[in-house]
């Protein structure tokens, strides 16, 4: 089992459509959580932290369920523009000030006229 | 405020060959990341470099190493180029690990 799985999709929705991805990770202890959005052959851009209360940035809404180990993003109103792979990356901390970091393959979103 | 500068910007070698990539972190940013990016593959973790020293690497072979400097600055050397590390490497930078990363633009390595 990968340590940071997501529906690579492709998730093809009309404009004005409401759209969530999951993320699973499978390490309890992890501790930062975030959304990336890549464009094509571009670098990723971070789109938004993932916060255990939920956050919220516009037409974004990040989540996290700790006790399921997955975070979401909902998109909603979706526009022509957010047409990108959606990247999600979990960080785990350790002794020493080593650490782990996993980014997921990434959830591709295509949204249509 | 600049961002993660890299250099080059593409770069095409032959089997066998050495390559050495650049990365300057974002002022203030003391941890590096280094990931490669294959032609419709997600981001594979290479490094990560944190005052200096590699805190983390990847499942790559020891051909893959880099080196952080005192001004935080980075190279990622590949030894030995093989056919497969045709890819896209991206550098980012943290202020710590448990704070969001930012991406340069990346260097785009072709093997021929």
């Amino acid at each position: 089992r990968k340590e940071v799985e997501q529906d690579p999709g492709p998730f093809n929705v009309p404009e004005g459509a409401t759209v969530a991805f999951n993320c699973t990770y499978s390490n309890s202890a992890s501790q930062s959580f975030f959304w990336y959005r890549q464009d094509c052959r571009k670098e990723p851009k971070l789109l938004m932290s993932v916060y255990s209360s939920g956050n919220e940035d516009g037409r974004f809404t990040a989540q996290l369920n700790r006790a399921s180990q997955y975070i979401s993003l909902l998109i909603r109103d979706s526009k022509l523009s957010d047409s990108a792979t959606y990247l999600c990356v979990v960080i785990t901390t350790g002794s020493g000030n080593t650490g782990k970091l996993i980014f997921g393959q990434g959830t591709t979103l295509q949204v249509k006229p | 405020e600049a961002g993660v500068t890299q250099s080059p910007t593409h770069l095409i070698k032959t089997r066998g060959q050495q390559v050495t990539l650049r990365c300057s972190p974002i002022s203030g940013h003391t941890s590096v990341y280094w990931y490669q990016q294959a032609l419709g593959l997600g981001l594979q973790f290479l490094l990560w470099y944190d005052e200096g020293e590699e805190r983390n690497r990847g499942n790559f072979p020891p051909r893959f190493s880099g080196r952080q400097f005192p001004n935080y600055s980075s190279e990622l050397n590949v030894n030995a180029l093989e056919l497969e590390d045709s890819a896209l490497y991206l550098c980012a930078s943290s202020y710590e690990v448990n704070q969001p990363q930012h991406f340069g633009d990346g260097t785009r390595l072709s093997i021929l």
